[in-house]
């Protein structure tokens, strides 16, 4: 079983519109979660990390934890053709020293 | 300026020629790792280090080597590549992680590899 899910889309949304990501994991323990962006070609950058349950919010970006479900999402609000990119969802687990598992990646367009 | 490069950026190779990717960081991070990333799979873990001389396998190590000599640098050898090995490839590094932590990790720009 993958231990980091998500969607691979792509998801097109319209511009304005709100984008919601998901992502699943598998290891209950996990404490940290985080949000990459990542631009065709370049490298993966950080825009949110999550430790609690709840919504996280950073801008258009709000990044919402339900541990109970195993689950993680991230939505991006008034969403623009410059957030056009790939979203990769990535997890502590526990007890791990490797530090950072990755989903595959869902690729998002937005449409002008 | 804060970074993490990596050398060269753009490789094409023949089978069975060893190649060596450079991998720096000006950040004193002690936590430096190696990831492949291919189309569909995102990014697989390779090899990581969390201190000078103290590495570790990841998810897919086979046909790969790492060293760490100096805590800045963290070099990936490939000591006969073969084509399955054709991949971008991602150094990144980050301080440790302590008890419920935040591990942002830097990730270099990027090497392309190819393996004809």
């Amino acid at each position: 079983q993958k231990e980091v899910e998500q969607n691979s889309g792509p998801l097109s949304v319209p511009e304005g519109a709100i984008a919601s990501l998901n992502c699943t994991y598998s290891d209950r323990g996990s404490q940290s979660f985080f949000w990459y962006r990542q631009y065709s070609g370049k490298s993966p950058e950080l825009i949110m990390s999550i430790y609690s349950n709840g919504d996280k919010e950073d801008g258009r970006f709000t990044a919402q934890l339900n541990k109970a479900s195993q689950y993680v999402s991230l939505l991006i609000r008034d969403s623009q053709p410059s957030d056009s990119a790939t979203y990769l969802c990535a997890v502590v687990p526990s007890g791990s020293a490797r530090q950072l598992t990755f989903g595959s990646g869902t690729q998002l367009t937005v449409l002008p | 300026e804060a970074q993490v490069t990596q050398n060269p950026r753009y490789l094409i190779t023949v089978t069975g020629k060893k190649l060596t990717v450079t991998c720096s960081q000006n950040m004193n991070h002690e936590y430096m790792s190696w990831y492949r990333q291919d189309p569909g799979l995102g990014l697989r873990q390779i090899y990581y280090s969390m201190n000078v001389e103290v590495t570790d396998k990841g998810d897919v190590p086979e046909g790969y080597k790492v060293s760490r000599k100096e805590k800045r640098n963290f070099p990936l050898i490939l000591e006969s590549p073969s084509p399955n090995q054709t991949s971008l490839y991602f150094c990144a590094s980050s301080f440790l992680v302590g008890a419920g932590g935040y591990n942002e990790q830097f990730f270099g720009p990027g090497t392309r590899l190819t393996v004809l």
